[in-house]
């Protein structure tokens, strides 16, 4: 039983377009909601975070919008372009360092 | 270079054959965890320490065993590996809420 689902597991963008990448929690303990981004052959890394107290986090072009009353949070990659073509993890926190994952998105961006 | 490192990066084994996945980091962090990668499960805690003789078990510890014998180091050990661990492996170090994860061991169990 997944407590952090992820959708959709694939998705195609053109050049330019905007990416968006969709989780939904179950446990309202978590408060923690990071994402990470993997390329092919890396670990993962730590690309943008947000607490539930606020509702939109941006960095760059890289923004993460959070719904605390659906349990959703999205993250959205404006102007995406092919480097950022990798497989990204959305992730959730409660108390401690235990980090639950959703089941990844892949991410191609065509130029 | 802060970095978590992970040897083998690929092992191909046989079942029952016991093996170990080293893993080492060298930022002083307490908090270390093994995690397996599998296609649409994203990414699952097998086992975590929070410190040097502390270790408990994640969300899929079957199989798996851990030690924590000093801080920067965090070994996976299957004593009787089948193929359903075949999977990508990652080690982990936090600092806080933030994870540092290591390139990753490709293990497979024929």
């Amino acid at each position: 039983q997944q407590q952090v689902k992820q959708s959709p597991q694939s998705l195609i963008v053109q050049k330019g377009g905007i990416s968006i990448i969709n989780c939904a929690y179950e446990n309202t303990a978590f408060d923690y909601f990071p994402w990470y981004q993997q390329f092919p052959g890396k670990g993962p890394a730590l690309l943008i975070a947000i607490r539930p107290d606020v509702s939109e986090k941006k960095e760059g072009r890289f923004t993460i919008s959070f719904n605390k009353s659906a349990k959703q949070f999205s993250l959205h990659i404006m102007d995406s372009q092919p480097g950022d073509s990798a497989t990204y993890f959305c992730a959730a926190n409660n108390a401690g360092n235990m980090l639950t994952f959703g089941g990844g998105t892949r991410l191609m961006v065509k130029p | 270079e802060a970095q978590v490192t992970q040897n083998p990066r690929y092992l191909i084994t046989v079942t029952g054959k016991k093996l170990t996945v080293t893993c080492s980091q060298n930022m002083n962090h307490e908090y270390m965890s093994w995690y397996r990668q599998d296609p649409g499960l994203g990414l699952r805690q097998i086992y975590y320490s929070m410190n040097v003789e502390v270790t408990d078990k994640g969300d899929v510890p079957e199989g798996y065993k851990v030690s924590r014998k000093e801080k920067r180091n965090f070994p996976l050990i299957l004593e009787s590996p089948s193929p359903n661990q075949t999977s990508l492996y990652f080690c982990a170090s936090s600092l806080g809420l933030r994870a540092f994860f290591g390139q990753g061991t490709r293990l497979t169990v024929v």
